[in-house]
């Protein structure tokens, strides 16, 4: 079976700019979460969608948006980009019923 | 809220050895997971162990087993027998909820040949 992938695999973008990352979660898995990891630290949690709805929302500013599709495959919006949003955008699925989650291979974005 | 906090920021140990990579943590919730995961140089995160905290019994996988004491709120990752490709980042995490995973700043495990 695949596993969760991420697209695209690095993105560079300007300040000011918007970006859109896209995932698609593991066959099965009705919950996706995306994750920023910037260089040297632990991920940070942003979102959580299960069944096409927020579920959780970590401490992020409002330029972070998500949706989740139909197929629960999702996208992670981020407006007005900073230098600061430079990170690894992780993304996980995980199984209804299960705590475990499994990551993508996470899109590297850089803001110059 | 949760915290999250690995105190070794490397560990080295040599082939075919044990290490015991650290993790204390800290949470309001009653039912939560515990979990260590796995990054190699190629950054995808790999998950390695996980622990119910409603389970009194260490979770064991092949070489890699935890150290839970609940009432002290730490999650120790013992690796035996040592290879390298154990080599990576290793974070320890906390959550299960709608709030997503709480994740430490990670131990860097090196494997001296």
């Amino acid at each position: 079976d695949a596993g969760v992938t991420q697209s695209p695999t690095h993105l560079i973008k300007t300040r000011g700019q918007q970006v859109t990352l896209r995932c698609s979660p593991i066959s099965g898995h009705k919950s996706v979460s995306w994750y920023q990891q910037v260089l040297g630290q632990g991920p940070q949690f942003i979102f959580q969608y299960y069944e096409k709805e927020e579920r959780g929302r970590g401490n992020f500013p409002d330029r972070f948006s998500a949706r989740q599709f139909p197929n629960y495959s999702s996208e992670l919006n981020v407006n007005a980009l900073l230098l600061g949003d430079s990170a690894l955008y992780l993304c996980a699925s995980r199984h209804s019923g299960k705590n475990e989650q499994y990551f993508g291979p996470g899109t590297r974005l850089t803001v110059t | 809220a949760q915290t999250v906090t690995q105190s070794q920021p490397e560990m080295s140990v040599q082939e075919a050895e044990t290490v015991t990579l650290s993790c204390t943590y800290d949470t309001s919730e009653s039912d939560y997971y515990l979990f260590w995961y796995k990054q190699p140089p190629s950054r995808q995160m790999i998950l390695v162990i996980r622990q119910e905290a409603y389970k009194q019994q260490n979770a064991t996988e092949n070489r890699f087993s935890v150290n839970f004491q609940k009432a002290a709120k730490s999650f120790s990752l013992k690796i035996s027998d040592s290879q390298l490709g154990d080599a990576a980042m290793y974070f320890c995490a906390c959550g299960g909820g709608a709030d997503g995973l709480t994740f430490g700043k990670g131990t860097h495990l090196i494997i001296q040949p």
